[in-house]
């Protein structure tokens, strides 16, 4: 079976421009949560999607929008980029909203110059 | 603030030997803790999770989980040069099932 796919691996942007970064759950995984990583630390909560509907919002600021489609696939957008938003960007799914566990994606690597 | 600490390491172990990797937290209420393992530049990967106090075993790996004390533990029997990465120890909030991560510990097993 399909783990959890992420798309693209790997982004160069540059300051100001937007972002969207995608990903597909496991089969019958209807709850998806994204995570920003800087090196060094734990992956930072983002959002939690779980039947369409937004479960959960970490502390970032409103740049940052998600979304989640009937197939239960996401998509992070981020706009206006900084600097500070240069991370590993990680998606994770769950069976259900109560995460039990999560199992993540491989994550996308972001670079903004 | 509801925190997860884990020491950043390195921690380095002798092949064969025991690791062991201890996470404390300061949230009371929750029971369910998760360890995930990360190698330089991939992404976590789900080694246990534990939802009750005691310990629990899977093949080389025990998690171990104190209430009364705070604290939950990781050990690693046999370790092997392939252990080597960063482990992350998850604590899930029981009001909206959210992830409080710590910031890992390096582990390095020497051969």
């Amino acid at each position: 079976d399909a783990g959890v796919t992420q798309s693209p691996t790997h982004l160069i942007k540059t300051r100001g421009q937007q972002v969207t970064l995608r990903c597909s759950p496991i089969s019958g995984h209807k709850s998806v949560s994204w995570y920003q990583q800087v090196l060094g630390q734990g992956p930072q909560f983002i959002f939690q999607y779980y039947e369409k509907e937004e479960r959960g919002r970490g502390n970032f600021p409103d740049r940052f929008s998600a979304r989640q489609f009937p197939n239960y696939s996401s998509e992070l957008n981020v706009n206006a980029l900084l600097l500070g938003d240069s991370a590993l960007y990680l998606c994770a799914s769950s069976s259900d909203w109560r995460n039990q566990p999560q199992h993540f994606g491989d994550g996308t690597r972001l670079s903004i110059l | 603030q509801k925190e997860v600490e884990q020491n950043s390491g390195p921690l380095s172990v002798p092949e064969g030997a025991i690791a062991s990797l201890n996470c404390t937290y300061s949230d009371r209420g929750s029971q369910s803790f998760f360890w995930y393992r990360q190698y330089s530049g991939k992404s976590p990967e789900l080694i246990m999770f534990i939802y009750s106090n005691g310990d629990k075993e899977d093949g080389r790996f025990t998690a171990q989980l104190n209430k009364a004390s705070q604290y939950v533990s990781l050990l690693i029997r046999d370790s092997q040069p392939s252990d080597s990465a960063t482990y992350l120890c998850a604590q899930r909030e029981d009001s909206n099932y959210q992830l409080i991560w710590g910031a890992g510990t390096k582990l390095i097993i020497k051969p």
